[in-house]
């Protein structure tokens, strides 16, 4: 039983380009979190998800990122234009289950993005 | 707005010693606190404390939460040199409706032979 699983691990981007961020949640997962660790700092909170919708979103930056749980597929955390303040590791955690245990949150292994 | 705050920042210890990270919280609505050991890479559930006093241990790892203090404490006995990584406490709290996870800065803890 494949753990949550992220792609890539490492993403090189320079400023200005895209970035797409992959999350596989656990089987039977339907729930997504994403997080930003900066340098430094502890993680941080971004959207959490389901399957086809946004939840609360309330810690995306306003502009230029954006976040996906299709029906099919991963859950994809897109960057545009990318800056170097963007460089961070960025980690996904699935859960079955809502609204408690967050012990039994998942975490993947992380994409970190580095901005040229 | 919501805060966690995590002391020290890092500390540098030598096997065998104990240790005892802090974290004490600003919680709108708060609903459990979660201790997460990050090595280089995902960090991995440690424990999950709703209830006041009870002190819940897993080998030489423990935890205890204070609510009236607004915090809580991981200690490490008899430290090992596997036990150096990044320690997170996180907050679960209540916002409008929808549940998410605060999380501290983080404490790095080295252990040396």
């Amino acid at each position: 039983n494949a753990g949550v699983m992220q792609n890539p691990r490492h993403l090189v981007r320079r400023r200005g380009q895209e970035a797409r961020l992959r999350c596989s949640p656990m089987k039977g997962h339907s729930h997504v979190y994403w997080y930003r660790q900066l340098p430094e700092e502890g993680l941080k909170f971004m959207v959490y998800l389901q399957k086809e919708n946004i939840i609360d979103e309330s810690g995306m930056p306003k502009e230029r990122f954006s976040a996906e749980f299709p029906k099919e597929g991963p859950s994809i955390l897109r960057i545009q234009q990318v800056v170097r303040g963007d460089s961070a590791a960025y980690f996904c955690a699935s859960s079955g289950i809502y609204p408690s245990s967050y012990n039994e949150q998942f975490f993947g292994p992380g994409t970190r993005l580095t901005v040229l | 707005e919501d805060k966690v705050v995590q002391s020290p920042l890092s500390l540098v210890v030598h096997e065998g010693d104990t240790v005892t990270l802090n974290c004490s919280y600003e919680v709108t609505n708060f609903r459990s606190l979660l201790w997460y050991k990050q090595e280089k890479k995902a960090p991995t559930f440690l424990f999950m404390l709703t209830s006041s006093g009870i002190e819940k241990k897993s080998g030489r790892l423990s935890s205890i939460l204070d609510k009236k203090e607004l915090s809580s404490i991981l200690n490490i006995t008899a430290t090992q040199t596997g036990d150096s990584a990044i320690y997170l406490c996180a907050v679960e709290a209540s916002q409008g409706g929808s549940e998410k996870l605060v999380f501290g800065k983080g404490m790095k803890l080295t252990v040396n032979p």
